[in-house]
């Protein structure tokens, strides 16, 4: 199984509502990602989690908050979000020791709308 | 500050073969580089990564030169298919808090 899963595909969310991303993969990979992709722009790098805890936060708005339960799961809570922040929200995981080489296996990505 | 740059688009024909140059005037000697093709409202996919001299795998090859300021991904004989936006990634310091994408190029191969 060479496949990270997210859910929602698509996602429509008002302000003040309290919604959360799903990502799966069963790689066995130790280290799994957080993007953020606005429409024709490369995707920016938002969370790492290295072995089930946080090590990048790439100062990240607390209105988004990630979570890693286990090895083959990450969620990323959303709350109180901005119309701004409609975008296209990508999960990635990598075995730890391909981290430094930039080698990630993408998920298929969530389309959060923020009305 | 690492930049990592590309051609805003490129257009080809099929079955010709297709050069993307990424320019990264800061990474050092171990740093990585590695290549992506994305289609719309997909993931990026991971095509090939080396950090010097050449490359090559199934579906690419990659170019690095000695000097490492640039590389270029080489895709042989496109098709209609391969029409997609290229990014290199380009992993800075052997840390992944500077793992930087590069712009990305729009390939659009035509009949």
């Amino acid at each position: 199984d060479t496949e990270v899963t997210q859910t929602p595909k698509h996602l429509v969310m008002g302000m003040t509502n309290k919604k959360s991303l799903k990502c799966e993969q069963h790689m066995g990979h130790r280290a799994m990602y957080w993007y953020k992709q606005k429409a024709k722009k490369p995707p920016e790098l938002m969370f790492v989690y290295s072995y089930e805890k946080l090590s990048i936060n790439e100062s990240v708005p607390s209105r988004f908050s990630p979570e890693c339960p286990n090895s083959s799961l990450l969620n990323l809570h959303l709350h109180a979000l901005q119309p701004e922040d409609s975008a296209l929200y990508l999960c990635a995981s990598s075995q730890e020791d391909r981290t430094y080489t930039g080698e990630l296996f993408f998920g298929e990505g969530s389309r959060l709308t923020v009305l | 500050l690492a930049k990592t740059t590309q051609p805003i688009s490129m257009d080809s024909y099929e079955g010709q073969e297709v050069n993307i140059t990424c320019s990264h005037n800061n990474i050092a000697t171990n740093d990585y580089i590695t290549w992506y093709q994305q289609f719309p409202s997909q993931g990026p996919r991971f095509i090939i990564q080396g950090y010097k001299t050449k490359v090559t795998n199934e579906v690419a090859s990659l170019f690095i030169p000695a000097d490492r300021k640039s590389s270029t991904l080489s895709l042989p004989r496109v098709s209609l298919s391969d029409t997609a936006v290229y990014y290199c990634l380009v992993v800075y310091g052997g840390a992944t808090n500077k793992l930087i994408f590069g712009t990305g190029t729009l390939l659009a191969v035509q009949p």
